[in-house]
């Protein structure tokens, strides 16, 4: 059963503009909410974070968004570059200290 | 800066044979998780080390797999009698807990390929 759910495997953005990646989850212990993302041959590097007690959470040109109503989150990036071309993960967990579930990932695809 | 090492990068083995797979944490860090990628999916959660006690172990990690961290430091991934179905990138992360953001760090994974 996949609690953490990405259904869009890849999307492509012009460069410049915003990419938006979305995700769902159905368990409600969730407390914490992660974005990793990608490369080949890489290990996932951490991207950003929100808390459940949030809905919105900004680093730069990254944000993510909660709606705990709809159990959904996403990942605005504004503006879209080429090097953010990757694989993106949404990840969950039920608190800060605890295993992280992660979705199928997004490929992310920035054109010229 | 050092980061999480993984050795081997990649492992090439036969059905039946055993594989150990090693991971370097970040020196400081006491958590010490190991996760399994296979095409198209996400990570997903094996086990996880406080220190040198393991505290959690997922279903997916059948009686042929064994991890250790026995000094709190480093930790081997043994997968004993391997299957085909092992086939698959295995990833290695640590973090410091408590602290205010659960950031686990990744190594770059062991690719395992069983023939």
């Amino acid at each position: 059963d996949q609690q953490v759910k990405q259904n869009s495997p890849s999307l492509s953005v012009q460069e410049g503009r915003i990419s938006i990646l979305n995700c769902d989850y159905t368990n409600s212990m969730f407390d914490y909410f992660l974005w990793y993302k990608k490369y080949p041959a890489e290990g996932p590097t951490f991207l950003i974070s929100i808390s459940s007690i949030k809905d919105k959470n900004e680093d730069g040109r990254f944000t993510v968004f909660l709606n705990k109503s709809a159990k959904h989150l996403s990942l605005h990036i504004v503006p879209s570059q080429p090097g953010d071309s990757a694989v993106y993960f949404c990840a969950a967990s039920r608190n800060r200290d605890d295993k992280i579930i992660f979705g199928k990932g997004t490929r992310l695809h920035i054109l010229p | 800066d050092t980061g999480v090492s993984q050795n081997p990068r990649h492992k090439i083995t036969k059905r039946g044979q055993n594989v150990t797979f090693r991971c370097d944490p970040i020196s400081e860090h006491n958590r010490l998780y190991w996760y399994r990628q296979t095409l198209g999916q996400g990570p997903e959660f094996l086990t996880y080390f406080q220190n040198e006690a393991q505290l959690e172990k997922s279903r997916l990690l059948s009686d042929r797999f064994s991890a250790e961290r026995p000094k709190g430091s480093f930790s081997t991934l043994e997968i004993q009698r391997t299957e085909q179905g092992d086939s698959a990138m295995y990833l290695c992360a640590s973090s410091l807990v408590p602290r205010l953001w659960n950031e686990q760090f990744f190594g770059p994974g062991t690719r395992l390929t069983v023939l």
